[in-house]
């Protein structure tokens, strides 16, 4: 089971906008409407940004948004701010009875 | 207030074993299944495994296999990761979270800070 496969990096300048890809198979991203979103800070535990493809836990601001076509998600961030560099991480459930889980690669996405 | 709380960091020398834990409070800890998340220095988020509390049914990733021990004692509400022969290689924080899981849901929504885990002669 191979990790998704994530860019290594984005930025963008403040308010502007980021998309993050999360290219996987049929068997995990594309099968399923369980792709998750991570952000994490140096030093601190990754924080849950947008589940279920498209969801967003209360106290997420709404500029971040998720989609999914085919076997690739996404990850949108409008309006970046300051606070927004981090790492982001993307997950999928892919239904193995062996394990079902998988991260991606992870993305630095750096304010300029 | 949901948390999971981890154990404090460790510093092992190879050969020597460990366990460490995660404790869950303000929800049914026997409902959800736990996930154990390694990183590397560095590195990105590794999948360990996920075990369920209520019956302690274990699924562990497949480069961890036979690696670690995951376990679960719900009479107090509590996760545990262990090693039973630590490997430099072993250097890594380790993160417990909650999974949830349903028929139109699964997602880790609750994240421990994390153990430190650091292994050296």
């Amino acid at each position: 089971q191979s990790a998704l496969t994530q860019p290594r990096s984005v930025s963008g300048s403040p308010g502007q906008s980021v998309t993050i890809s999360c290219t996987g198979t049929s068997s995990d991203v594309g099968g399923y409407n369980y792709v998750s979103w991570y952000q994490q800070h140096p030093g601190k535990a990754p924080k849950l940004m947008i589940y279920d493809v498209s969801k967003r836990p209360s106290g997420v601001p709404d500029r971040f948004s998720g989609s999914k076509s085919g076997n690739t998600a996404s990850l949108t961030i409008s309006g970046l701010q300051a606070e927004d560099e981090a790492d982001y991480y993307c997950c999928s459930y892919a239904g193995s009875y062996t394990f079902p889980y998988v991260f991606g690669t992870g993305t630095k996405v750096t304010v300029l | 207030e949901v948390q999971l709380v981890q154990s404090g960091a460790e510093v092992k020398k190879p050969g020597e074993s460990l366990k460490i834990s995660c404790k869950g409070s303000g929800y049914s800890f026997t409902s959800y299944w736990i996930g154990w998340v390694r990183q590397m220095p560095g590195k990105g988020l590794e999948w360990m495994g996920i075990i369920y509390p209520g019956d302690s049914d274990t699924r562990y990733s497949p480069s961890f296999q036979g690696q670690v021990t995951i376990s679960a004692d719900k009479s107090i509400s509590t996760a545990y990761l262990q090693w039973s022969s630590l490997k430099a290689s072993d250097t890594a924080m380790y993160y417990c979270a909650r999974l949830r899981y349903s028929s139109s849901s699964r997602v880790l929504d609750v994240w421990g800070k994390g153990t430190t885990v650091t292994v050296s002669s």
